[in-house]
């Protein structure tokens, strides 16, 4: 496998379910992100981890929990969601730095029942 | 604090003819900017970028944008499209200072028309 992998590409959830998405990079990247992406709206960063040390969580609600068990995997644990939740939740990791550029996963696709 | 402002939500082009997508941006310091393709059911994927020298960037795959600081701008042109060229495009900006944070725009979505 190369660049970064995300599973699973698709999931269905009821509201009362939890559910957990997983990206890994093998770039050996040492930032990796995770971003909602909704049709017309910018894409939403919502956590960043540095070094595996949460660097930014851009007032996400506690119903998305972020792991970051080492530099190579991410996970975000989802639990009691909302049909406004879903999206494509894409993962990007990239060396540490604003000057350097994020490669990006394929995303999930979430649809919340 | 940054912002990135993409105005053409859709752009639609007949094949060969040339494109231009815009991007504006706002910061109170020194940035780097970005243009992102993502194709249908993908990720992004780093098109080309800026970081400080000449104001003229180009793609592999023919794009080319160009830094106008005094505009605050950063358009991505290509002087002829192709079919496979259909995609969403979006420009991004992140301070420099060594924080990883970047800002994207809404996306402008290029349909090339055969």
């Amino acid at each position: 496998e190369t660049g970064v992998t995300q599973t699973p590409r698709h999931l269905v959830m009821g509201m009362t379910n939890k559910k957990s998405l997983k990206c890994e990079q093998h770039l050996g990247h040492n930032a990796m992100y995770w971003y909602k992406q909704s049709a017309k709206k910018p894409l939403e960063l919502m956590f960043v981890y540095n070094f595996k040390e949460q660097t930014e969580n851009n007032s996400v609600p506690s119903r998305f929990s972020p792991e970051c068990p080492n530099s190579s995997h991410l996970f975000l644990h989802l639990h009691t969601l909302q049909p406004e939740d879903s999206a494509l939740y894409l993962c990007a990791s990239s060396q540490d730095g604003g000057n350097y550029e994020q490669y990006f996963g394929p995303g999930t696709r979430l649809t919340v029942t | 604090a940054q912002s990135v402002t993409q105005l053409d939500s859709q752009v639609p082009v007949f094949e060969e003819a040339p494109v231009e997508l815009r991007c504006n941006y706002s910061s109170s310091v020194s940035v780097y900017l970005f243009w992102y393709v993502q194709y249908p059911n993908q990720g992004l994927q780093l098109l080309l970028k800026y970081l400080s020298g000449s104001t003229l960037v180009e793609s592999i795959n023919g794009f080319e944008a160009e830094f106008n600081k005094s505009q605050t701008s950063f358009h991505l042109r290509k002087p002829s499209v192709h079919i496979s060229d259909t995609a969403e495009y979006f420009c991004a900006v992140s301070e420099s200072g060594g924080y990883q944070k970047v800002t994207f725009g809404t996306g402008t979505k290029l349909q090339v028309i055969p």
